[in-house]
């Protein structure tokens, strides 16, 4: 049963304008979200994360708000840029750290 | 060169062979993880292990086994591969500053079972 979900296997938006990737989860025990950037023929690489005691991390282009009460968090990338076309995958832990769940992914192109 | 490296980066093989992936870091992380990757079903989570003599099961073990030979080797065994079993492997390491640290991955291992 999947416990993250990413429910848009793709996006497209033009270069310079806001990109929103969204995700849902199911397991309320989780309290560490992450979002990872992947291209082809490549390994997953951490982009940016959030612990449940915030609602939102900011880390240059990109933030990431949480909304608890949803179990929903989404990743805004502002400005787009065509290097950030990639597939985005969200992921989620709980506190014991053993795991984490990741979800689909969402593929992200961002036309020029 | 990469900090976390698979071997092989991709590998065919036939039903029912034994096969071994073989991940290595330097990173200096004592945690080590394999994941698979399937259309559709995003990653999943097959072994993982904190240190050397430390080594548990994931969402979907079955079928597999592991090795934890050194702080900087992990290894993925499939004792007698099945087709379903075709996917892509990632392997990835965390560091221990706190329960939650961001995984480092490698550039994954493509195997398809015939």
């Amino acid at each position: 049963d999947q416990q993250v979900k990413q429910n848009s296997p793709s996006l497209s938006v033009q270069e310079g304008r806001i990109s929103i990737l969204n995700c849902d989860y199911t397991n309320s025990m989780f309290d560490y979200f992450l979002w990872y950037k992947k291209y082809p023929a490549e390994g997953p690489t951490f982009l940016i994360s959030i612990s449940s005691i915030k609602d939102k991390n900011e880390d240059g282009r990109f933030t990431v708000f949480l909304n608890k009460s949803a179990k929903h968090l989404s990743l805004h990338i502002v400005p787009s840029q065509p290097g950030d076309s990639a597939v985005y995958f969200c992921a989620a832990s709980r506190n014991t750290g053993n795991q984490f769940y990741f979800g689909t992914g969402t593929s992200l192109t961002v036309i020029p | 060169d990469a900090d976390v490296t698979q071997t092989p980066r991709n590998r065919i093989t036939k039903t029912g062979k034994r096969i071994m992936l073989e991940c290595s870091q330097t990173k200096g992380h004592d945690r080590m993880y394999w994941y698979r990757q399937d259309p559709g079903l995003g990653l999943r989570l097959i072994y993982y292990s904190f240190d050397v003599k430390d080594i548990n099961k994931g969402e979907i073990s079955d079928g597999y086994s592991v090795s934890r030979q050194a702080q900087a080797k992990f290894s993925l065994s499939l004792e007698s591969a099945i087709p379903n079993q075709t996917a892509l492997y990632f392997c990835a390491t965390s560091g221990t500053g706190g329960l939650n640290q961001p995984q480092h991955f490698g550039d994954g291992t493509r195997l398809s079972i015939l």
